[in-house]
Order: C-alpha cells, then sequence, then structure tokens
C-alpha cells in the first residue's frame, strides 16, 4: 500500500491553547476505540478509550467524541502543555479483537 | 506494577542474520500482541496470543518469523533470516484479554545492514 513515511499530519499550538486531533475510521462495527499517545523512543500510550454506545468521554485536560454516522473520533485536549508533544494514534477495535490504527497527528506545542 | 518489558531495546545485524526478541507482559495478561512500526506509521498486528495459543497470526510472514509463548507468560519473536525490509521496530503489547485496553512496551529498534 501506499507509504505515508514521514509525512505525518502536524498540528502546532502554543502552551495553553486547546487542541484537536481528529480521526477517520473506516469499520462502520468497530466497537470501541483508543487514542494513544506515542513520544519518540517510547512504545504507544494508552490515553483515553471509549465505547461505540458512548458519544463523548472525558478524563484528565481530554476528552474524546464519538460520531457514528460520519465515522469520525476526535480528541480535545485543554491547556495544552509542552508535554503534550507527541505522535496521537487513533485505533478502533472490531469483533475480530484486532486493532487498527490510523495513520497518526504529530502535536508540536510551543512555549 | 511493571509494564511491559521488552529487550533488547535496540538490535543491529546484517542481513541474512538471525535475531530474537523477548517480551514480558503485565502480569495477569492474557492477550499478548506482536506488532510492526514503521517510521511515521502507526503499529500493525503480527500475532496475538490468548495464553499459550496464537489466535491471529495471519499477518506473520511464516516463512521467515516464528514466535512462541509457551507457558503463556512471556513471548519471543524470531527473524531468520531477516530481510533489509524488516528494519523497524517490533512492539509488544498485553491486555487482560482481547477486549481491554493494550498497553504496550517500549519496544525493540532493529536495524538491519
Amino acid at each position: 500500500g501506499e507509504s505515508v513515511g514521514l509525512h505525518l499530519p502536524t498540528l502546532s499550538v502554543q502552551e495553553g491553547d486547546n487542541s484537536i486531533i481528529n480521526c477517520a475510521y473506516s469499520n462502520s462495527a468497530s466497537d470501541y476505540f483508543i487514542w494513544y499517545k506515542q513520544e519518540s523512543g517510547k512504545g504507544p500510550q494508552f490515553i483515553i478509550d471509549i465505547r461505540s454506545n458512548m458519544d463523548k468521554r472525558q478524563g484528565q485536560r481530554v476528552t474524546v467524541l464519538l460520531n457514528k454516522t460520519v465515522k469520525h473520533l476526535s480528541l480535545q485536549i485543554a491547556a495544552t502543555q509542552p508535554g503534550d508533544s507527541a505522535v496521537y494514534f487513533c485505533a478502533e477495535l472490531s469483533g475480530y479483537s484486532t486493532l487498527t490504527f490510523g495513520k497518526g497527528t504529530m502535536l508540536l506545542v510551543s512555549p | 506494577e511493571a509494564g511491559v518489558v521488552q529487550s533488547p531495546r535496540y538490535k543491529i545485524i546484517e542481513k541474512k542474520q538471525p535475531v530474537a526478541f523477548w517480551c514480558n507482559p503485565i502480569s495477569g495478561h492474557n492477550t499478548l500482541y506482536w506488532y510492526l512500526q514503521n517510521l511515521g506509521q502507526g503499529p500493525e498486528l503480527l500475532i496475538r496470543y490468548e495464553n499459550e495459543e496464537a489466535v491471529d497470526d495471519s499477518q506473520l510472514p511464516k516463512d521467515r518469523f516464528s514466535a512462541e509463548r509457551l507457558k503463556g507468560v512471556d513471548s519471543t519473536l524470531k527473524i531468520q533470516p531477516a530481510e533489509l525490509g524488516d528494519s523497524a521496530v517490533y512492539l509488544c503489547a498485553s491486555s487482560l484479554n482481547s477486549k481491554n485496553i493494550q498497553y504496550f512496551g517500549a519496544g525493540t529498534r532493529l536495524s538491519v545492514l
């Protein structure tokens, strides 16, 4: 398939701003969604999850919104900090228990 | 509580050589996963274990890749022989079961020269 290579979508924000990272998922049968944060040289780190019977879930400084009609997921980070700089992946889980990751978005937070 | 532990963190080998990666999952996690991650892309599943049984290995290139989880705890992933295109990060993850959150290790970065 086509290689994304290094051309990750990038979101640049100032410290203190709110960030919104979007993700389109592919499988209408997916019933569980997870956002992961991956810093350079580290494995993906769980941030927040949401099941398909919900449309919103809040954590500490993060909110995930799910729109099943258009198969869209978003991650909102409030009061973004330099430590939030990383690549963010959405992942969907279907009934086959295979977690499929999206292409990732790089978040750059300037002090 | 310790997270998922992988070793080595880095490995550099010449093509055609064998290589092995080791993973110790979070204690009590029945499901273990091996993923491949190329630069700038999301992880892609290679194999999933439920206890000691490989229940999804459809994406594992079986001509050169093998994996085992003999006692249903730690696991090894082997490549023999390695090819240049195998250069990537190999991630291990574990979860309580296949419907729960997957927790990842730091990965092994493989460079094949």
